[in-house]
């Protein structure tokens, strides 16, 4: 059974301040996906990682899918309270199908 | 926005009550998903369809079936609703492979029972 870890579970933290979310498998993946999900809406796909070791940045989240495509950072920097939400990542199998694994989530609050 | 329409988007029903929620897409996408997401448990795979009548079980699929008569339709049926099932529940579509076999969710369906 793939599973994916999520660290830290919950991190408050200070509008400006910098943070790094890790997402963690014993399972290799064809790519990964990191989503952020406000209270009442759907999970909302901010970038899918593909290749062993790629960085992809959006604006002031940077992306990091591991060498081995096991597992994934995502670091924001200079957070803001709009980065507030649940940030789940995913870990899709190879090819079509149901093989998507999700992570439990970071819940992460900036305070102004 | 991956064009998926979910409703209805708020639901209060019985115990004992069946229930529909529908999932429509707009963009032909072979594959959708039910999931149900809840506190402790996270994303869980209720059910999933990769074709036109074509669909096969999940995770958590018992109390559940779904339907799929239509490529931009993925009807998901409680049929005799109870407490265990009030959750929120999300229907995604599967991006092509050259995107990274990516999925897009829906803004999800809250559904009570009572």
């Amino acid at each position: 059974t793939q599973l994916l870890e999520q660290s830290p579970q919950f991190l408050s933290i200070q509008e400006g301040e910098n943070l790094t979310v890790y997402c963690n498998s014993s399972s290799v993946f064809s790519s990964l996906q990191w989503y952020r999900q406000e209270p009442g809406e759907g999970p909302v796909l901010l970038v899918t990682v593909v290749t062993g070791g790629e960085v992809k940045k959006l604006k002031r989240l940077t992306f990091q899918f591991g060498d081995a495509r096991k597992d994934s950072s995502l670091h924001i920097t200079a957070a803001q309270p709009g980065d507030t939400g649940l940030y789940l990542c995913a870990g899709a199998d190879y090819g079509y199908g149901q093989n998507f694994v999700f992570g439990p989530g970071t819940r992460l609050s900036v305070l102004p | 926005d991956a064009g998926i329409t979910q409703s209805p988007r708020h639901k209060v029903t019985e115990t004992g009550t069946p229930v529909t929620l529908r999932c429509h897409q707009t963009e032909n996408h072979r594959y959708m998903y039910w999931y149900r997401q809840d506190p402790g448990h996270g994303l869980r795979l209720i059910h999933y369809s990769y074709g036109v009548k074509d669909t096969d079980k999940g995770e958590v699929s018992d109390g559940y079936s779904v339907s799929r008569s239509k490529t931009e339709d993925f009807l998901l049926t409680l049929e005799s609703a109870t407490s265990s099932q009030t959750s929120v529940y999300f229907c995604a579509i599967q991006s092509g492979l050259a995107s990274g076999n990516t999925i897009y969710f829906g803004e999800g369906s809250w559904l009570t029972v009572v």
